[in-house]
């Protein structure tokens, strides 16, 4: 495997249930960050892990728990989620938190909350 | 405080002709700037980047972009189009670290054959 890479590419829930997104970065980065893409939205940044410490959190619902147990994967936990949650949610990942980093991203997880 | 305003949701080109993305931003510091591309079913991927060094960047694909300071715009440019070239285009802007990046609302491109 190559990139950033993400599982599963599609989910659908309920919304009283909970499962896990993951997302897993082959690169050798230090930085990580999760994204949540909705139809005629910009894109939003949920959160941002460096070193495996999170150095930013949007005011994201409690409903989502981010975890990152080492600098090469990240998980994003659901529960009880609403279907305005329904999106496209993109990992990606960077040399580190620099302006001048780029970042890779993952093909994304459709989840559908229905 | 930093913000960023990609002028045209939709342009639709013919193939073989220029292609021009336009792109707006603001900043208090010296920001850096990058272009993404999204196919779709896909995550986005880095077309190119600006961080001080030269002013016309060249990324890959055959797609360059000018910062030009004085007009705070960074516009994307491609001397043919390709029918892959079909896709959304986002402009972002960066100018503390990479976690308090502005993306823009993207811009969807249309190749006609």
């Amino acid at each position: 495997e190559t990139g950033v890479t993400q599982t599963p590419r599609h989910l659908v829930m309920g919304m009283t249930n909970k499962k896990s997104l993951k997302c897993e970065q082959h690169l050798g980065h230090n930085a990580m960050y999760w994204y949540k893409q909705s139809a005629k939205k910009p894109l939003e940044l949920m959160f941002v892990y460096s070193l495996e410490e999170r150095v930013e959190n949007n005011s994201v619902p409690s409903r989502f728990s981010p975890e990152c147990p080492n600098s090469s994967h990240l998980f994003l936990h659901l529960h009880t989620l609403q279907p305005e949650d329904s999106a496209l949610y993109l990992c990606a990942s960077s040399q580190g938190p620099g302006q001048g980093d780029e970042q890779y991203f993952g093909p994304g997880t459709r989840l559908t909350v229905t | 405080a930093q913000s960023v305003t990609q002028l045209d949701s939709h342009v639709s080109v013919s193939e073989g002709t220029p292609v021009l993305l336009r792109c707006n931003y603001s900043s208090s510091y010296s920001p850096s700037l990058f272009w993404y591309v999204q196919h779709p079913n896909k995550g986005l991927q880095l077309l190119l980047k600006y961080t001080s060094a030269a002013t016309l960047v060249k990324g890959i694909n055959g797609f360059e972009a000018e910062f030009k300071k004085s007009e705070t715009s960074f516009h994307l440019t491609k001397p043919s189009a390709h029918m892959s070239d079909a896709a959304e285009y986002f402009c972002v802007v960066s100018a503390f670290n990479a976690g308090k990046s502005t993306f823009g609302d993207g811009t969807t491109l249309t190749v006609k054959p």
